[in-house]
């Protein structure tokens, strides 16, 4: 089992620039989030997904998109990257509710 | 929507001592209670959780406490060892969202155990 996987590791990109962040799990949650973690902060919920076809927006939605075509797979897109958005993103899944999250490696995405 | 403090943000400590971190939540329905650990650079990861039917849970050096009444739990540390030291994350979820156990996050602790 890969677990969780994301891609890119890094990125950089210049304001107004659009770019879609990865998403992959193999152990068949159906849960799947999307985090951004900035210093002090926390982790900030960003999007969510209970199944395919079934997104939400979390604490801090603006600016993304996310779909969920499969169960497997749950892209970020970025649509008008701003400086303000230079984070680290974790990907993570859940079996369901109540349970351990599974974190991806994250993906740092600087924009200048 | 749910608030969570954590506190406090930095702790250090010397090795063999105990830690203590506490989380204090708002909404009085949250009924799941993890803790994550992530080490520099990596990604966080759940080191022991706690359901609103349990007052403590332990496992070995690890253990959680929640007042359900107070509205807070602590995550415990004893014996604390050098690779202990890494940023440590409350949450708190609730299952009142369309079914999704909404997670939020505290703003998590840097533990520094020093050797």
């Amino acid at each position: 089992n890969a677990g969780v996987t994301q891609t890119p590791k890094f990125q950089v990109l210049k304001t107004g620039q659009s770019m879609t962040l990865q998403c992959a799990q193999d152990m068949n949650h159906e849960y799947m989030s999307w985090y951004r973690q900035d210093p002090g902060m926390g982790l900030r919920l960003i999007h969510y997904s209970v199944g395919a076809g079934i997104t939400d927006q979390g604490e801090v939605p603006n600016g993304y998109n996310v779909s969920r075509s499969t169960t497997e797979d749950f892209p970020l897109r970025l649509l008008s990257a701003a400086p303000s958005q230079t984070s680290v993103y974790f990907c993570a899944s859940s079996y369901g509710q109540g349970r351990e999250q599974y974190f991806g490696p994250g993906t740092r995405l600087t924009v200048t | 929507g749910e608030n969570v403090e954590q506190h406090p943000s930095t702790l250090s400590v010397q090795e063999g001592d105990s830690a203590v971190i506490k989380c204090t939540y708002s909404d009085s329905a949250s009924n799941y209670f993890p803790w994550y650990k992530q080490e520099l650079g990596k990604r966080p990861q759940l080191i022991i959780d706690i359901r609103s039917n349990v007052g403590e849970k332990k496992d070995q050096r690890i253990a959680v406490t929640l007042n359900k009444t107070a509205k807070h739990f602590s995550l415990h540390i004893t014996e604390t060892q050098p690779e202990d030291s890494a940023v440590y994350f409350c949450a708190v979820s609730d299952d009142y969202s369309g079914g999704y156990q909404k997670v939020t996050f505290g703003t998590g602790t840097k533990l520094q155990v020093i050797p």
